[in-house]
């Protein structure tokens, strides 16, 4: 049971590139979300997902793309690195605990992405 | 919509010191609250929880009460060690988000 894995673990962009950072889980999580942490500023909401097929925006979504073809797996494509994205991505996932909503996040290491 | 705060820090103590750390928060319905801990250079990992008023949440001697009447979720420990040192997080979860505070970086020296 690997839990939530992400990778790369470090990636250095130049502005205008494009990337995808993969996020897998084994738990069959139907919740699924991604993070950015900046110094500060906590930990905000990108995308999440409460199933394949489903993905909504959360509080910075602008940049980013995501989509839940699986239960496993949620990537998120970045379509044009700005150096304002150089941060700390972390994908988590939970239970969705009946009509109560997210449950437990459990969350990957994370990825120290750099643009420049 | 949802918000939480949480002290500023960093919080700095000795060894064995009483810790507090305050969390306050806003949200409509009934959220289930919790403290999340990040060591250095890892991802954050659930310390606690509690899903109604007047629940405790406990692990690892830190201890953290649901108070629905002055909406907070104060984290405590009794005698902090050295180990201790992370940041720990605030958070309440909504149906289908999570909402963090910005994080208070604990430093315990021996």
């Amino acid at each position: 049971n690997a839990g939530v894995t992400q990778t790369p673990k470090f990636q250095v962009l130049k502005t205008g590139q494009s990337m995808t950072l993969q996020c897998a889980q084994d738990m069959n999580h139907e919740y699924m979300s991604w993070y950015r942490q900046d110094p500060g500023m906590g930990l905000r909401l990108i995308h999440y997902s409460v199933g394949a097929g489903i993905t909504d925006q959360g509080e910075v979504p602008n940049g980013y793309n995501v989509s839940r073809s699986t239960t496993e797996d949620f990537p998120l494509r970045l379509l044009s690195a700005a150096p304002s994205q150089t941060s700390v991505y972390f994908c988590a996932s939970s239970y969705m605990a009946g009509g109560r909503g997210t449950d437990t996040q459990y969350f990957g290491p994370g990825t120290r992405l750099t643009v420049l | 919509g949802d918000s939480v705060t949480q002290m500023e820090g960093p919080v700095t103590l000795s060894e064995e010191a009483f810790l507090t750390i305050n969390c306050t928060y806003t949200a409509t319905g009934y959220p289930s609250l919790f403290w999340y801990v990040q060591y250095p250079g890892e991802g954050l990992q659930l310390l606690l929880k509690a899903t109604k008023a007047d629940d405790k949440g406990s692990n690892k001697g830190f201890e953290a009460t649901y108070r629905k009447e002055t909406t907070s979720f104060h984290l405590e420990k009794g005698s902090v060690q050295v180990s201790d040192s992370a940041v720990y997080f605030c958070a309440l979860t909504g149906y289908s988000t999570l909402t963090f505070g910005k994080g208070t970086m604990l430093l315990v020296s021996p």
